[in-house]
């Protein structure tokens, strides 16, 4: 029963254009979405989060959108550079995080030169 | 200075034995995690743990178990690893509170024989 769904298992995208990678919950009580970078053989590495109260979140070259009436959420990238090429997980968390978070299966996203 | 560390990185070890791997965080965080990456990639809960509370993922069997010295510590020993065992463990640490985003260590990758 996965609560967090990434159904893309892999995106490419050319170097310098807009990544957009997507996530969809089902748990009506999640109330912080995270994403996370990682690369082989390293921890994944936080990038941004969104508060259920926002729908939008911006720092840097990443945005992250919130749509909690689709239970939708989306990481853009832009643009996109080469070091961006790793895998992205979308995970969430509700009252706190202390249960720990709900992860999806990640997006592999691949930039191409 | 390294926030979250994890040793070993890796562990090859036979069945029937007993492990553990070490976790340390440096962030002054007063909750610690562990994580299970299985084959399938996903990342999955096991504890979480601060002073006060022990929060265990019901699917985790009882042959796991977290041990924390002290704040800054969480290990997770293992007995009577089985072959299902195989994946890598992640240790994590947050400031819980409202809505506080985990950092993760580099992963250990045991492989039981």
């Amino acid at each position: 029963d996965q609560q967090v769904k990434q159904n893309s298992p892999s995106l490419s995208v050319q170097e310098g254009r807009i990544s957009i990678l997507n996530c969809d919950y089902t748990n009506s009580m999640f109330d912080y979405f995270l994403w996370y970078k990682k690369y082989p053989a390293e921890g994944p590495t936080f990038l941004i989060s969104i508060s259920s109260i926002k729908d939008k979140n911006e720092d840097g070259r990443f945005t992250v959108f919130l749509n909690k009436s689709a239970k939708h959420l989306s990481l853009h990238i832009v643009p996109s550079q080469p070091g961006d090429s790793a895998v992205y997980f979308c995970a969430a968390s509700a009252g706190g995080g202390a249960d720990g978070l709900t992860f999806g299966k990640g997006t592999h996203l691949i930039i191409q030169p | 200075d390294t926030a979250v560390s994890q040793t070993p990185k890796y562990l090859v070890t036979q069945m029937g034995n007993d492990k553990s791997i070490k976790c340390e965080q440096n962030l002054g965080h007063d909750t610690m995690y562990w994580y299970k990456q299985d084959s399938k990639k996903f990342l999955k809960i096991m504890f979480s743990y601060n002073n006060k509370e022990l929060i265990i993922n019901e699917t985790v069997p009882n042959r796991f178990s977290p041990k924390s010295p002290d704040k800054a510590h969480l290990n997770l020993h293992i007995n009577s690893l089985e072959l299902g065992d195989s994946a890598v463990y992640f240790c994590a640490s947050s400031q819980v509170g409202t809505q506080e985003t985990q950092y993760f260590g580099p992963g250990t990758r045991l492989l039981v024989l």
